[in-house]
């Protein structure tokens, strides 16, 4: 079955250290975004990318960083510089031209 | 500056009743509309679109309203049921433009069903 895979689903992590979270998708889309959900703040996204090798900033884009080597991946690293971390983030992608996303299950992290 | 808007953090309805779920916008760029439901701890799944060339799109007991003039619009769900408890989201696409389908969502609603 396509869909779209985040990984771990829970994430721990110390101050002062980068953690990198997993996006994989097999559902042949081109587009994939990273959004991050605060309790009464909704969605807001944080990079997106429309093809291979490309990906622009979001709303609350800082202190953190991506890339798209392959159609397939979209890995998100929260680096030290992110000053609130601890969120829910949740990835998604959408064939171009269309709006619907797919999401995946999303993954909880914490800084501890 | 939120662009997508839902006032309402919370709703509970009785069971059986109509569910009416509000979202206002700012961005007149926007021409198109999505309802997302999210359970706890999981991806926001799907619910009904409607573009800004309709008023109305029906889905079921899913019927999604939308008033140009006053960048509104609203979720119907009748009849309501248990299952239908949940977080919903309101977003926003100016994708008419192509390669900007990304989507500004609201801060959620969530919707409690009252057996």
């Amino acid at each position: 079955d396509g869909g779209i895979t985040q990984s771990p689903k829970y994430l721990f992590r110390k101050e002062g250290q980068n953690v990198t979270l997993s996006c994989e998708q097999n559902l042949n889309h081109d587009a994939m975004y990273w959004y991050r959900q605060d309790p009464g703040q909704g969605l807001r996204l944080i990079y997106y990318s429309q093809i291979v090798n490309d990906f622009q900033k979001g709303d609350i884009a800082e202190g953190y960083s991506v890339s798209r080597e392959k159609k397939e991946s979209f890995p998100l690293t929260v680096t030290s510089a992110q000053k609130n971390p601890t969120a829910f983030y949740l990835c998604a992608s959408s064939i171009r031209g269309n709006y619907g996303y797919t999401f995946g299950s999303g993954t909880r992290l914490t800084v501890v | 500056d939120q662009q997508v808007k839902q006032n309402s953090p919370s709703l509970s309805v009785q069971e059986g009743r109509i569910s009416i779920l509000n979202c206002d916008y700012t961005n007149s760029m926007f021409d198109y509309f999505l309802w997302y439901k999210k359970y706890p701890a999981e991806g926001p799944t799907f619910l009904i679109s409607i573009s800004s060339i309709k008023d109305k799109n029906e889905d079921g007991r899913f019927t999604v309203f939308l008033n140009k003039s006053a960048k509104h619009l609203s979720l119907h769900i009748v009849p309501s049921q248990p299952g239908d408890s949940a977080v919903y989201f309101c977003a926003a696409s100016a994708g008419s433009n192509f390669g900007n389908e990304k989507l500004t969502f609201g801060t959620g609603t969530r919707l409690t069903i009252i057996p």
